[in-house]
């Protein structure tokens, strides 16, 4: 049963890019968490998912980060016109139930450097 | 707003003994999850132990153990005989019940010297 996969595990981009980062939740779990990490901080939550709905979106920021996760197919955390301060790790979870009790399954990561 | 905070950037272990590492929070709820969370240098966040706000017993899991005080709202992780592969950054984290959001801490440092 192969875990929560994430991809790519690291991404540059320029100022302006767009950064597209993927996450496919282990199988037969359809909620899917976002969390960010600064360097030597804690994960911070960004948004949760199930198919084709958002649920909390209250750790997003308002601009440019958007996310989906749609019947088929990965979730996609999207980014657009990056700028230094996105540079972080990106970490995806999922579960079975919302919540679970707090027992989430993450991914590696994505860490994303905008040059 | 919930807050969990670890006061403790770095710790340090000999292999074969025991270590703490310390954690508070802050919240208004009087039900709700307390979590540690371990994170080696692969990053991947994996949960080491849990424990439910409505049980006064202690969680442990193996050589892992908590020591929860509800009313000082604390949660200490005791590591016991501690082995090279415990080296990691320790995360504590808190979940409302029914909630969907993880709280985590600033995480603390272990290294353990052989």
């Amino acid at each position: 049963n192969a875990g929560v996969m994430q991809n790519p595990r690291h991404l540059v981009r320029r100022r302006g890019q767009e950064a597209r980062l993927r996450c496919s939740p282990m199988k037969g779990h359809s909620h899917v968490y976002w969390y960010r990490q600064l360097p030597e901080e804690g994960l911070k939550f960004m948004v949760y998912l199930q198919k084709e709905n958002i649920i909390d979106e209250s750790g997003m920021p308002k601009e440019r980060f958007s996310a989906e996760f749609p019947k088929e197919g990965p979730s996609i955390l999207r980014i657009q016109q990056v700028v230094r301060g996105d540079s972080a790790a990106y970490f995806c979870a999922s579960s079975t139930r919302r919540g679970d009790h707090g027992e989430l399954f993450f991914g590696e990561g994505s860490r994303l450097t905008v040059l | 707003a919930q807050t969990v905070t670890q006061s403790q950037p770095e710790m340090s272990v000999q292999e074969a003994e025991t270590v703490t590492l310390s954690c508070t929070y802050d919240t208004s709820e009087s039900d709700y999850y307390l979590f540690w969370y371990k994170q080696p240098p692969s990053r991947q966040m994996i949960l080491v132990i849990r424990q439910e706000a409505y049980k006064q017993q202690n969680a442990t899991e193996n050589r892992f153990s908590v020591n929860f005080q509800k009313a000082a709202k604390s949660f200490s992780l005791k590591i016991s005989d501690s082995q090279l592969g415990d080296a990691a950054m320790y995360f504590c984290a808190y979940m409302k019940n029914a909630g969907n959001m993880l709280t985590f801490g600033g995480g603390t440092r272990l290294m353990v010297k052989p």
